[in-house]
């Protein structure tokens, strides 16, 4: 089955500067890779994802990169905001029915004032 | 997200005791996810339902069951708990939609076995 992993497991920046998290994932035949935002005392809320059709994606201060070829995706924030503070999931999954999405461990971000 | 309720929120029970975490939800999906979360692990599933007849076990199933009283509706039970079930379970939900499919979470339930 398909394995993903993720680095750091933990992420301190100042306010201001980028912060970045890294996947990797080992099923060359996954296509659907999103990204989960969980502050504490909440469920995951997904917050960007992206497709295997795609080499970069972007939302306001969040983007997102895919590389296929070496099986690695990468979630980029920058101007971090302490609100940005939280634990982080990438997920990778064979998009379509009947699929279900393997999440990576998690990094806990810091944005420090 | 309140369109996905989880009950109860904390539990704290002894080894060997039966248990169960309901999850329901007013999004109208078919399809319902168990997950559970440990610091250092991730999010690992449990069990999943497509719909209301349909049960699947996930990586981690032993010492759980599940119950899909509805398509709102999907039960979480620990037959007999024991101390390294204690962890965050999350409930899910989502809509297939075509390639890739959001997955929206309860709030979870903070289970303590000791």
């Amino acid at each position: 089955g398909e394995n993903v992993e993720q680095h750091p497991s933990t992420l301190s920046v100042q306010e201001g500067d980028s912060a970045v998290i890294k996947c990797t994932y080992s099923d060359s035949a996954s296509n659907y890779f999103p990204w989960y935002k969980q502050e504490l005392g909440k469920g995951p809320q997904l917050i960007i994802d992206i497709r295997s059709n795609v080499g970069e994606k972007k939302d306001q201060r969040i983007a997102v990169t895919l590389n296929k070829t070496a099986k690695h995706f990468s979630l980029h924030i920058t101007e971090t905001q302490p609100e940005d503070s939280a634990v982080y999931f990438c997920a990778a999954s064979i998009g379509g029915g009947g699929n279900k999405l393997t999440f990576g461990t998690g990094t806990q971000l810091k944005v420090e004032l | 997200d309140a369109d996905v309720t989880q009950t109860p929120r904390n539990r704290i029970t002894k080894t060997g005791k039966r248990i169960m975490l309901e999850c329901s939800q007013t999004k109208g999906h078919d399809r319902m996810y168990w997950y559970r979360q440990d610091p250092g692990l991730g999010l690992r599933l449990i069990y999943y339902s497509f719909d209301v007849k349909d049960i699947n076990k996930g990586e981690i199933s032993d010492g759980y069951s599940v119950s899909r009283q509805a398509q709102a509706k999907f039960s979480l039970s620990l037959e007999s708990a024991i101390p390294n079930q204690t962890a965050l379970y999350f409930c899910a939900t989502s809509d297939f939609a075509g390639p890739g499919e959001t997955q929206y979470f309860g709030p979870g339930t903070r289970l303590l076995v000791l």
